[in-house]
């Protein structure tokens, strides 16, 4: 069985600061890894995604995330925050198993 | 092309009636999955569908079920409903199911249970 772990719930950062968003995974089998976005009254927008090709992922909107098996992450970087970037971001992970485990998800609060 | 439908949008209903939630996945995409979103219990899978049939199943009781027809809508039901049902159900759909394939998500169905 897989499973994600975020740490932190919410994520306060300054208009132009580095966002960081943490998760950790637990799998028995390698790993697919997603990061996905939701804004207020949406459904999840997929981010990025790993599948082996790379360990780092680029994604949409400037967002990027590194694989590291060593630390068993997947963390989510954006080199400066615009206050579009507001939103719950999920962690998520799939081991060929037709199905996604998420994480508590993490609340982005961007301040001008 | 267009994205992952759900109807309804928003659906009120009372504790012990049931309801049904459709989906409309994307042109071309055979897989179907649902999800329930709560504050609570976060995300949490419901089930996934594959040209009609089921190949996974998440923790839930018996009464919420699925099925998938043959133009790949699906449809979940719920049957004598509790206040706990109360949730964002999410429908996602790709080319083959969550893992190397992405799955893109709908706006999902808000359902209040009063």
């Amino acid at each position: 069985a897989q499973s994600v772990t975020q740490l932190g719930s919410h994520v306060s950062v300054s208009e132009g600061a580095l966002v960081l968003l943490r998760c950790n995974y637990s799998s028995s089998v390698p790993p697919y890894l997603f990061w996905y976005v939701q804004y207020p009254n949406q459904g999840l927008q997929l981010l990025l995604k790993y599948t082996s090709a790379a360990t780092l992922v680029k994604g949409i909107n400037g967002f990027e995330a590194e694989f590291k098996k060593s630390e068993t992450s997947f963390h989510l970087t954006k080199p400066s925050a615009h206050m579009s970037d507001a939103a719950e971001y999920f962690c998520a992970v799939s081991s060929n198993d037709y199905k996604l485990s998420f994480g508590a998800g993490t609340t982005v609060t961007v301040r001008a | 092309k267009a994205g992952v439908t759900q109807t309804p949008r928003y659906l009120i209903k009372t504790r012990g009636q049931q309801v049904t939630l459709s989906c409309s996945p994307i042109s071309g995409h055979r897989s179907v999955s649902w999800y329930q979103q709560t504050p609570g219990q976060g995300l949490q899978f419901l089930f996934e569908y594959f040209s009609e049939t089921q190949r996974n199943k998440g923790n839930f009781p018996g009464r919420f079920s699925g099925r998938q027809f043959s133009n790949s809508r699906s449809e979940m039901n719920v049957s004598t409903l509790e206040l706990g049902d109360s949730a964002l159900y999410l429908c996602a759909s790709s080319l083959a199911g969550a893992g190397v394939v992405e799955q893109y998500f709908g706006p999902g169905t808000r359902l209040t249970v009063t």
